[in-house]
C-alpha cells in the first residue's frame, strides 16, 4: 500500500518559534506537495518540489520555506510561526512525467500557534 | 486559470439512496480528475481517478464520470451508507508534473 507519513499529527507552538513538519513518503514518487486547509478557504498549495532540491512556489508561499534533500522527504518549515499559520497542513505526492498523476495524501497535521 | 465548483456544498440523504455529486471545472484542458474523500480532521483519501481520456471509473458502488467538453464530472454513490458520510473533494490537474485545483467540496451526511 502506498504510503505518505507526516511525523505530527497535532502540534502547538508560540508565536515566533520555528516549527519543522516533515513528509516521507514510500513511494518513489517524483512530485510532493504541501497544502493548507481552513474552513471557508478549501485546500491552498503553499509549495511543491518536482525533485531533490527542486522547489516550487505555490499560490500562498509567504511565511512559509521548504526543504528537499532526499527524494522521499519534503519538509515544511515556518521560520517565524504567526497565529494567521494555525491550519491543517497536508503532504501529497504524485509519480513524476509519464505516469498516472495520481495524488495521494498524509493524515495531516493539525497546527496550532498560540 | 482553472476553477473549480463543488454543488451543493452540503446534502443530507436518508440510507439507502443512490446520489451523485457534480464537480465543474472552467478549463476543458486536463491531464486528469480525482475525487477525494475526506473525514473530519483526516487526510484526503483517493477514490477515483480518471484520466483526460477515459470517460469514466467505477469502484465498487462509486462511479465517477467525466465530460471535458462541458468541464464536468460526476461522482454516484449507489445504495448510500452511514458510512459514507464525509466531504468529498474533486481536484483537476493540468499536467502531468503540474499541482492540482480543487474544489471546495461537497459534505454529504447519510441518514440511518
Amino acid at each position: 500500500d502506498v504510503k505518505v507519513t507526516q511525523s505530527s499529527r497535532y502540534l502547538v507552538k508560540r508565536t515566533g518559534e520555528k516549527v519543522f513538519l516533515e513528509c516521507v513518503q514510500d513511494m518513489d514518487h517524483e512530485n510532493m506537495f504541501w497544502y493548507r486547509q481552513d474552513p471557508g478557504l478549501g485546500l491552498r498549495l503553499i509549495y511543491f518540489s518536482y525533485d531533490v532540491k527542486m522547489k516550487e512556489k505555490g499560490d500562498i508561499p509567504e511565511g512559509y520555506s521548504v526543504s528537499r534533500e532526499k527524494k522521499e522527504r519534503f519538509s515544511l518549515i515556518l521560520e517565524s510561526a504567526s497565529t494567521n499559520q494555525t491550519s491543517m497542513y497536508l503532504c501529497a505526492s504524485s509519480p513524476g512525467t509519464l505516469n498516472t498523476g495520481e495524488l495521494f495524501f498524509g493524515e495531516g497535521s493539525r497546527l496550532t500557534v498560540l | 486559470k482553472q476553477e473549480v465548483t463543488q454543488i451543493p456544498a452540503a446534502l443530507s440523504v436518508p440510507e439507502g439512496e443512490n446520489l451523485v455529486l457534480n464537480c465543474s471545472f472552467t478549463d476543458s484542458a486536463i491531464y486528469n480528475l480525482q475525487w477525494f474523500r475526506q473525514d473530519p480532521g483526516k487526510g484526503l483519501t483517493s477514490l477515483l481517478l480518471i484520466q483526460s481520456s477515459q470517460r469514466e471509473q467505477t469502484s465498487g458502488r462509486l462511479n465517477a464520470s467525466l465530460d471535458k467538453s462541458s468541464g464536468r464530472s460526476t461522482l454516484y454513490i449507489a445504495a448510500s451508507q452511514p458510512g459514507d458520510s464525509a466531504t468529498y473533494l474533486c481536484a483537476v490537474k493540468v499536467t502531468n508534473a503540474g499541482k492540482s485545483t480543487f474544489g471546495d467540496g461537497t459534505t454529504l451526511t447519510v441518514k440511518p
